[in-house]
């Protein structure tokens, strides 16, 4: 089946680590993306890629890093810059950053100890 | 920038009733896609209805429906004999070549 995979689901971390939030889709889409969800929140845009190698910062990007090195793989770390980690975190994919709908996957919740 | 608008922070709704959740947007494009998402307890987001800006007709997907106004730029969620599994929150997004953006979402209730 075709679809995002997410990974971890939950993953605790202490202040001052780095962590690493997996994403990988087998939808062949070019465009990705990482947001942020707070509780009882709407979605704020971390990061997102048009192409393999490629990256533009969203509206929320201090504290984060993306790197997109292949077509399936969008991987987020959340660096100990990032003074208010703790949320739930949404990857997405299209077809392109132009148009069509985003697909997500099952989410990542972070909470830091 | 665009803004999308989702007016009803909450709505409750009676099983097998009819309830309609409000989304506005201010665009200046005229080539764009609208969607309802719906995010359960488990929090997946999950694509419900999407509407093209260039189609007059109004989508339907099984028991949601949209009143898309064009003019008025109103984009409303229309679920029909509502059921339990409908409870989540719901997003209105705005899609153009050049913004991708998120209401802030309507929690809805439904009661048995």
């Amino acid at each position: 089946d075709g679809g995002i995979t997410q990974s971890p689901k939950y993953l605790f971390r202490k202040e001052g680590q780095n962590v690493t939030l997996s994403c990988e889709q087998n939808l062949n889409h070019d465009a990705m993306y990482w947001y942020r969800q707070d509780p009882g929140q709407g979605l704020r845009l971390i990061y997102y890629s048009q192409i393999v190698n490629d990256f533009q910062k969203g509206d929320i990007a201090e504290g984060y890093s993306v790197s997109r090195e292949k077509k399936e793989s969008f991987p987020l770390t959340v660096t100990s810059a990032q003074k208010n980690p703790t949320a739930f975190y949404l990857c997405a994919s299209s077809i392109s950053v132009y148009t069509g709908e985003l697909f997500f996957g099952e989410g990542s919740r972070l909470t830091v100890l | 920038a665009q803004t999308v608008t989702q007016s009803q922070p909450e709505m409750s709704v009676q099983e097998a009733e009819t309830v309609t959740l409000s989304c506005t947007y201010d665009t200046s494009e005229s080539d764009y896609y609208l969607f309802w998402y719906k995010q359960p307890p488990s929090r997946q987001m999950i694509l419900v209805i999407r509407q093209e800006a260039y189609k007059q007709q109004n989508a339907t997907e099984n028991r949601f429906s949209v009143n898309f106004q064009k003019a008025a730029k109103s984009f409303s969620l229309k679920i029909s004999d509502s059921q339990l599994g409908d409870a989540a929150m719901y997003f209105c997004a705005y899609r153009s070549a050049q913004q991708l953006t998120f209401g802030s979402g309507t929690q809805l209730t439904v009661l048995p």
